[in-house]
């Protein structure tokens, strides 16, 4: 199955700094790399996927690269501001039956942007 | 659009009372839903998997008979956690599966439901 580690598990960054966080996946067969975004006491939330078709994909600040041959992908976000402080969770999908991938998260980053 | 609704948000039981939760994709239909259980500052522990129509999958370590999961429309799956223990106490989130742009599936999820047992 699916393994998923993600590093580091805090982060604190002054606002205006850049912050990425990395993931690293164990089945050479997974192809769908989403990272969410938690807030205190809110549900997860999509902010940004890739597919291993592609390297990198880029939304304003924020930015997904993936090394295939390595297995690993992640999560970078510029010029950041108190608002992106959070916890953020990487996933992979692992196969099942019936055609439908299950995800498997990271351990999460808590992320401190600091003004 | 992809709204997923849960609910309750929050509940408060006790010590051997069975609690049912809700889990609605509004504007989809959602033929796998998926349920997580996430404690205090930790990751999100996938605990089933809720196929509509079919006996859910559970993971490793995951009791059935403890976490009951019923799907029996294409857009609501429910968790129901019997015989609830102060162990139990968590915060319980779904999601539901649909087809994304470039046929990736997306996964939304629902605002969670903070289970206190007493």
């Amino acid at each position: 199955g699916e393994n998923v580690e993600q590093h580091p598990s805090t982060l604190s960054v002054q606002e205006g700094d850049s912050a990425v966080i990395k993931c690293t996946y164990s089945d050479s067969a997974s192809n769908y790399f989403p990272w969410y975004k938690q807030e205190l006491g809110k549900r997860p939330q999509l902010i940004i996927d890739i597919r291993s078709n592609v390297g990198e994909k880029k939304d304003q600040r924020i930015a997904v690269t993936l090394n295939k041959t390595a297995k690993h992908f992640s999560l970078h976000i510029t010029e950041t501001q108190p608002e992106d402080s959070a916890v953020y969770f990487c996933a992979a999908p692992q196969p099942f039956s019936g055609g439908y991938n299950k995800l498997i998260f990271g351990a999460g980053t808590r992320l401190a942007v600091h003004p | 659009g992809a709204v997923v609704s849960q609910h309750p948000s929050w509940v408060i039981c006790k010590s051997g009372t069975s609690v049912k939760i809700e889990c609605r994709s509004l504007d989809f239909q959602a033929t796998t839903m998926f349920w997580y259980r996430q404690f205090p500052k930790q990751s999100l522990m996938l605990m089933a998997t809720s196929n509509e129509g079919s006996k859910a999958t559970y993971e490793q370590g995951v009791e059935k008979d403890k976490f009951l999961i019923n799907h029996a429309s294409l857009t609501l799956s429910t968790l129901t956690v019997t015989s609830a223990h102060p162990e139990d106490s968590s915060f319980y989130i779904c999601s539901a599966q649909r087809q994304g742009a470039g046929g990736a599936n997306v996964l939304t999820f629902g605002a969670g439901s903070r289970l206190t047992v007493l």
